[in-house]
């Protein structure tokens, strides 16, 4: 069991460059997140899906896009990438039909953007 | 809105005492709390949480203490190790079971 797993680890992307993290995780769960966390905060949600084809808005959506195509990928794509946008990135799953569901994490993808 | 903070940024703790890590929160209404650790370079990792309609969680050297009088709760970490460094994080689910994060405590054990 593998949990939750991301890549790449680490990037660094030009602006106005576009890229794609992967997260992929094996423990059949319907619940997928994306989240970034900024230096000395907090986790912010991105975007989330609550299962394979559905997707939905997080607290920070713009300059994101998601897709859940296959119900253990959870792809975040960044079309034209800029500063505001370096952070580290997580992924996290859950079975999400219950309040206790816990959220598993992947271990992260450090993103730069000069 | 809804929002959950901690007192603290940084809390240095001598090897072998208990460390207490507090947070408070803003929405009466929220029914489950989470506590996570996140080690340097890894994603959080779940420690213990608590639901409204108690007052008092226990695992293994953790302990949760929720008071909904001052909306507040707390992690004491019983016997603390040099394992224990990290950022811990306090989260409260929110709508559609988002999770809600406060900033973060670093913990520091001094030897």
């Amino acid at each position: 069991n593998a949990g939750v797993t991301q890549t790449p680890k680490f990037r660094v992307l030009k602006t106005g460059q576009s890229m794609t993290l992967l997260c992929a995780q094996d423990m059949n769960h319907e619940y997928m997140y994306w989240y970034r966390q900024d230096p000395g905060m907090g986790l912010r949600l991105i975007h989330y899906s609550v299962g394979e084809g559905t997707t939905a808005k997080g607290e920070v959506p713009d300059g994101y896009n998601v897709s859940r195509l296959k119900k253990q990928n959870f792809l975040l794509g960044l079309e034209s990438a800029a500063p505001s946008q370096t952070s580290v990135y997580f992924c996290a799953s859950s079975y999400g039909r219950e309040i206790t569901d816990t959220q598993y994490f992947g271990p992260g993808t450090r993103l730069t953007v000069l | 809105g809804e929002s959950v903070g901690l007192h603290l940024p940084t809390l240095s703790v001598q090897e072998g005492d208990n460390s207490i890590i507090n947070c408070a929160y803003s929405n009466s209404a929220s029914d489950y709390f989470i506590w996570y650790k996140q080690e340097s370079g890894k994603g959080p990792q779940f420690i213990i949480d608590i639901r409204s309609n108690m007052d008092k969680r226990q695992g293994q050297r953790v302990t949760v203490l929720l008071n909904k009088t001052v909306k507040h709760l707390s992690l004491q970490i019983a016997a603390t190790q040099p394992g224990d460094s990290a950022v811990y994080f306090c989260a409260e689910k929110g709508s559609n079971y988002q999770l809600i994060w406060g900033a973060g405590t670093k913990l520091i054990i001094k030897p």
